[in-house]
């Protein structure tokens, strides 16, 4: 696609329940980012993905989050029993390669109520 | 000590002023060092890409490194109001960039 594409782009869920968010990168970009940003602080790095290497997980904050990348492509970021210290945009990134900057999609605002 | 280091500003400019960003980082074996500028509610657009020291130069834009001093610039020429956002850093020392908290930009009419 012509761009990195998250969904959904708002949620709001209730304490202790489970979301997914989707991101679709740019087509052809092997590597694939996410990070999430809490309301008016920086970037934290969450997960990597670069082609069929394993995931570089270190920055998950818990045993709650999980992702998963399929095909190479879409990844899926999933938070179990959310909490509301949850509560942030999460923003999927792609690039072409490590050195490269990357696009950033224009992010899911999760809300935990 | 934070990884990345950025004032929080605000950095309040007049319009057509030089705005003068700064950033300073912890890890020596950074080689890729970034710019992103962010509007209030959307996320962060890569304006600048910076790997050797010195300057580089793209239309109203300079960055600038000086590796031995972990120090990295964004100059901002003929400042716009709509060059009012906020203005991250982001070093690459290991696989995955590591953002500064931003410098909010204010360029007043």
């Amino acid at each position: 696609g012509a761009g990195v594409s998250q969904s959904p782009s708002n949620k709001v869920t209730e304490k202790g329940k489970d979301v997914e968010l989707r991101c679709d990168p740019i087509s052809g970009h092997t590597a694939l980012y996410w990070y999430r940003q809490s309301l008016g602080q920086g970037l934290e790095f969450l997960i990597y993905f670069q082609g069929n290497s394993a995931p570089d997980k270190s920055g998950l904050p818990s045993d709650r989050f999980s992702a998963e990348r399929t095909g190479g492509s879409v990844s899926t970021l999933t938070i179990q029993r959310t909490q509301q210290e949850d509560s942030a945009v999460y923003l999927c990134a792609s690039s072409p390669s490590e050195d490269y900057g990357y696009t950033f999609g224009s992010g899911t605002r999760l809300t935990v109520v | 000590q934070k990884e990345v280091e950025q004032n929080s500003g605000p950095l309040s400019v007049p319009e057509g002023a030089i705005a003068s960003l700064n950033c300073t980082y912890s890890d020596r074996v950074s080689q890729s060092f970034f710019w992103y500028r962010q509007y209030s509610g959307k996320s962060p657009e890569l304006i600048m890409s910076i790997y050797s020291n010195g300057d580089k130069e793209d239309g109203r834009f300079t960055a600038q490194l000086n590796k031995a001093s972990q120090y990295v610039s964004l100059l901002i020429r003929d400042s716009q109001p709509s060059d009012s956002a906020t203005y991250l850093c982001a070093v690459e020392p290991r696989r995955a960039l590591t953002f500064g908290s931003g410098t909010r930009l204010q360029v007043q009419p």
